[in-house]
């Protein structure tokens, strides 16, 4: 079974430029996750989607983030424009009903460094 | 207030020896669920064993073994016979309630490293 894959793995850029990272969950999983991992900490919910739909994006700056999921297959994850604290690793993850003892499987992550 | 407290920064053993990662939590959600993973130098999270709320029996799952104790709020997690392979960052998290559209919430992480 093939895992949550995750693109650009690493991608630097300047401050106010915009980046997207772009995540394809484990086949069949109905929930899908972006967390956001400074260094150092440990991972913080951006937003989570349910199929197709929003299901909290409470601790996602939306006034430069944004996040769609639109077939409620793979998701893209978008800053603009980036900011130096925006400098962290970005963890898509995925599980089957988001639930109880239902496992959430991460990618590897996709590293931003703004400069 | 913190939901999930690891207390180890650092914690620093011997190879074929066990060692235990601290975790306490904080709820008043009588369903919810305790998660290990294991995060390499590559940035992967791996997860490693879980605990649920109701569950009688601590987790066991190969060298992992969950020391639970519900009364202290505690979570800890127990490697048997240490590899090397086993240096990494150590994440404790919790799924608070039994719905769907739950995340988990991660505490600050304990890093371990295995010395030969």
């Amino acid at each position: 079974e093939a895992g949550v894959a995750q693109s650009p793995r690493y991608k630097i850029i300047e401050k106010r430029q915009s980046v997207a990272f772009w995540c394809n969950p484990i086949s069949g999983h109905a929930t899908l996750y972006w967390y956001q991992q400074i260094l150092g900490q440990g991972p913080k919910l951006l937003i989570q989607f349910q199929n197709n739909g929003v299901v909290d994006d409470s601790q996602l700056p939306k006034d430069r983030f944004s996040a769609e999921r639109l077939k409620g297959v793979d998701s893209t994850l978008k800053i603009q424009p980036a900011k130096l604290e925006d400098s962290a690793v970005y963890l898509c993850a995925s599980s089957f009903a988001g639930q109880g003892a239902d496992t959430i499987y991460f990618g590897e992550g996709s590293w931003l460094t703004v400069v | 207030a913190q939901k999930i407290t690891q207390t180890q920064p650092g914690m620093f053993v011997q190879e074929k020896e066990a060692v235990t990662l601290d975790c306490t939590y904080d709820t008043s959600d009588p369903s919810y669920g305790l998660f290990w993973y294991k995060q390499p130098s590559s940035g992967e999270m791996i997860f490693l064993i879980y605990q649920g709320s109701y569950d009688q029996q601590n987790a066991t799952e190969g060298r992992y073994s969950l020391n639970f104790q519900k009364a202290r709020k505690s979570a800890n997690l127990v490697i048997s016979a240490s590899q090397l392979g086993d240096s990494a960052m150590y994440f404790c998290a919790m799924r608070e309630g039994s719905q769907a559209g739950t995340a988990l919430i991660f505490g600050k992480g304990t890093t371990l490293s295995v010395s030969s």
